[in-house]
């Protein structure tokens, strides 16, 4: 077994500030997400990074920088909060990137930006 | 775009009822359907996949059934217990892209 840990687990933040989130996995995974849910919505892809050294953009990118600084972290920089947004950031990994891969998720990082 | 609707936004069920939650998608390139279970406060964790070439996965009380004609599939909970009361989404893979789409979920609620 393993786990997935993000940290912070809450972030509070100022408008146009520069916020960075981290996720840390043991499974040994290669790839690696990190996906925004909304409330009462379901979730959708921002980067992913199918190996150590890659990075991918996904769906939701714009406003989000992404690093991948080993095989077992994975962090997600908002470049500029955004007033009133409120949402949750979930890191997940899978052992490859590929159809059967099931991901993994960690309990996730609630943001709030005053 | 939707690319995946699942219906209704919320379902309450008596404890040892069955629950039907449902999921349609659009996009043909979909061809492999997992389904998250969500508590509050974790993230969400597969409970059961199906492939588009299989029309029934059954999983112990969970049981997928998938129309590839129609587009549908449905996730069938029996003997519904409190502690299943969670959010459930369904996810579409895209075999050209590489990636899932998620619905919006279904919030279950199972009352004893």
């Amino acid at each position: 077994g393993g786990i997935i840990t993000q940290t912070p687990k809450f972030l509070i933040g100022q408008e146009g500030q520069k916020l960075t989130l981290k996720c840390q996995q043991n499974f040994n995974h290669d790839t690696m997400y990190w996906y925004r849910q909304d409330s009462g919505k379901g979730l959708r892809l921002i980067y992913y990074s199918i190996t150590e050294n890659d990075l991918q953009k996904g769906d939701l990118s714009e406003g989000y920088d992404a690093s991948r600084e080993k095989k077992s972290s994975f962090s997600l920089t908002v470049t500029s909060a955004q007033k009133n947004e409120m949402a949750v950031f979930l890191c997940a990994s899978s052992i490859s990137w590929g159809v059967y891969a099931e991901q993994f998720f960690g309990p996730g990082t609630r943001l709030t930006v005053l | 775009q939707q690319q995946v609707r699942q219906s209704p936004q919320s379902l309450t069920v008596w404890e040892g009822e069955t629950a039907i939650l449902n999921c349609s998608y659009e996009n043909s390139a979909f061809d492999y359907f997992p389904w998250y279970q969500q508590f509050p406060g974790e993230g969400p964790a597969l409970l059961i996949a199906i492939r588009s070439v299989s029309d029934k996965k059954e999983d112990g009380r969970f049981t997928i059934f998938f129309n590839k004609r129609e587009k549908k599939l449905s996730l069938h909970i029996t003997d519904s217990q409190p502690g299943d009361s969670a959010t459930y989404f369904c996810a579409g893979y895209n075999t050209n892209t590489g990636k899932l789409t998620f619905g919006d979920g279904t919030v279950l609620t199972v009352k004893p």
